[in-house]
């Protein structure tokens, strides 16, 4: 069975710094590229950031851009979003994501059923 | 950044009617669309993707259609567990990725 299961999220401070993670299962995790997205209450999804398959290259929503990093470890079936400089509007339940299609036109076609980060004084 | 926009925002239909919801893009994204289910407390569930092909195990009562900016998702004949939102989501052009509003199904 396809499985991502996320973890890492918790209430932080704004300004604040958090790792999520999200170990992969029941595929061969280093022949995707792989995706963040998140989802604040009553709101549509919000992608945040992809990672191909190797690590090579990562892109980023403006959003995060220089505050959030993204990246794995093969070896552990593992993607990570490191998460610093934390606002207010990073209140989301973050979801990993593999992407299916082909060379970033991607979809996400599966989905690990999410950790919940909370920014709050 | 590409604009996804769904309407209607709910739509009340009853089992075994047809529901159509839309998805209107602000420039074209070819084929690259997908749609998404999402059920209260659960993650997205990708339904269709290139705009009209079912992922895996979806069933055939589910249809997409359209190219460039406007696209539909059809479901033909509503079973219980199809009340639920709908999201589209664009993968031509990038980053970023971007979905629509939603549509709940009520």
């Amino acid at each position: 069975e396809v499985r991502l299961v996320e973890s890492g999220g918790v209430v932080a401070q704004p300004g604040g710094s958090l790792r999520l993670s999200c170990v992969a299962s029941g595929f061969t995790f280093d022949d995707y590229a792989m995706q963040w997205v998140r989802q604040a209450p009553g709101k549509g999804p919000e992608w945040v950031s992809i990672i191909t398959w190797d690590g090579g290259s990562t892109y980023y929503a403006d959003s995060v851009k220089g505050r959030f990093t993204i990246s794995r470890d093969n070896s552990k079936n593992t993607l990570y979003l490191q998460m610093n400089s934390l606002r207010h509007e990073d209140t989301a339940l973050y979801y990993c994501a593999r992407a299916g299609g082909t060379y970033f036109f991607y979809y996400m076609d599966v989905w690990g059923r999410g950790t919940t980060v909370t920014v709050s004084s | 950044e590409i604009v996804m926009t769904q309407s209607p925002a709910t739509l009340s239909v009853s089992p075994g009617e047809r529901a159509t919801v839309s998805c209107r893009a602000s420039q074209s994204v070819r084929s690259y669309l997908a749609w998404y289910q999402q059920k209260p407390g659960q993650a997205p569930r990708l339904l269709i993707y290139d705009a009209s092909t079912r992922a895996t195990g979806i069933p055939a009562r589910f249809t997409g259609r359209g190219s460039g900016t406007q696209f539909t998702l059809t479901i033909s004949s509503l079973q219980s567990e199809d009340f639920a939102v709908y999201f589209c989501q664009q993968y031509n052009n990038w980053p970023p990725y971007t979905f629509g509003q939603g549509t709940k199904l009520e």
